[in-house]
C-alpha cells in the first residue's frame, strides 16, 4: 500500500535560512507525489507536484522538491526562509491510475526572525 | 471560482446530537472527498465520491458516520449520533475529471467540529 513518511513533526529556522523538510515514499508502482502547505484555520494549498516528468520541481512561493527514485524521497527545499512560510506542510503521494490521495502527518515550520 | 465551500466552519454540540455538515465542490469537478484532521491521526480519508456516486468508504470510522451526495454540486456528511472523539476538523476538496496528469485536489476551509 501506497504511504509517505514525514521525518520530523516539527522543524525551527532562522528567516534567512535553509529549509528542508522530509518525506520519504512508499508505492509499488511509480507515484505521483505533491507538497501542500496548511497555514492556521485554512485548508490545504498546493505547493508542487510531481508526475514523472522532471524530477526538480519548483512550486509556488520559491519552494522546490527532488524525487529521488533510489532514496524513495520527494524532500521540499527552499534556499531562504521568510517569516511568511510558517505553517504546516503535507506531503502527500497517490499510485497512477488511483483517485486517493495519502497525506503525511505533516511537518510544522516554524521561522524565527 | 469560489473554491470548495463548507459549512458549517465552526460546530459545537453535545454528545449524542446529530451532526451534519455540508459541501458543495467547484463547479465541473466530479471527484468529491472527505477527510479528518486530528492531532492524532493527522489527515485520513473517510470516502471519495466520482460522479456522485461513492467510489471508496473504508475509511469511514463506524456506522455512525455516513456521507451522501445527492447531486454534482453539494455532499452532506453525517454523525449520528456523535462523540467526544469525533471532535476534527473535517475537510471537503474536490477534484476535476481524471486526466492523464495528477490529481491535484482543492481543499475547502473546513469544519471545526466539537463534541462535548
Amino acid at each position: 500500500a501506497q504511504s509517505v513518511t514525514q521525518l520530523g513533526s516539527h522543524v525551527s529556522v532562522s528567516e534567512g535560512a535553509l529549509v528542508l523538510l522530509r518525506c520519504n515514499y512508499s508505492s509499488s508502482v511509480p507515484p505521483y507525489l505533491f507538497w501542500y502547505v496548511q497555514y492556521p484555520n485554512q485548508g490545504l494549498q498546493l505547493l508542487l507536484k510531481y508526475t514523472s516528468a522532471a524530477t526538480l520541481v519548483k512550486g509556488i512561493n520559491g519552494f522546490e522538491a527532488e524525487f529521488k527514485k533510489s532514496e524513495t524521497s520527494f524532500h521540499l527545499t527552499k534556499p531562504s526562509a521568510h517569516m511568511s512560510d510558517a505553517a504546516e506542510y503535507f506531503c502527500a503521494v497517490s499510485d497512477q491510475g488511483t483517485d486517493k490521495l495519502i497525506f503525511g502527518t505533516g511537518t510544522r515550520l516554524q521561522v524565527f526572525p | 471560482d469560489a473554491g470548495v465551500i463548507q459549512s458549517p466552519r465552526h460546530e459545537v454540540t453535545e454528545m449524542g446530537q446529530e451532526v451534519t455538515l455540508r459541501c458543495k465542490p467547484i463547479s465541473g469537478h466530479d471527484y468529491l472527498f472527505w477527510y479528518r484532521q486530528t492531532m492524532m491521526r493527522g489527515l485520513e480519508l473517510l470516502i471519495y465520491f466520482n460522479n456522485n456516486v461513492p467510489i471508496d468508504d473504508s475509511g469511514m470510522p463506524e456506522d455512525r458516520f455516513s456521507a451522501k451526495m445527492p447531486n454534482a454540486s453539494f455532499s452532506t456528511l453525517k454523525i449520528q449520533p456523535s462523540e467526544p472523539r469525533d471532535s476534527a476538523v473535517y475537510f471537503c476538496a474536490s477534484r476535476p475529471p481524471q486526466r492523464s496528469g495528477a490529481n491535484v485536489l482543492t481543499f475547502g476551509a473546513g469544519s471545526r467540529l466539537t463534541v462535548l
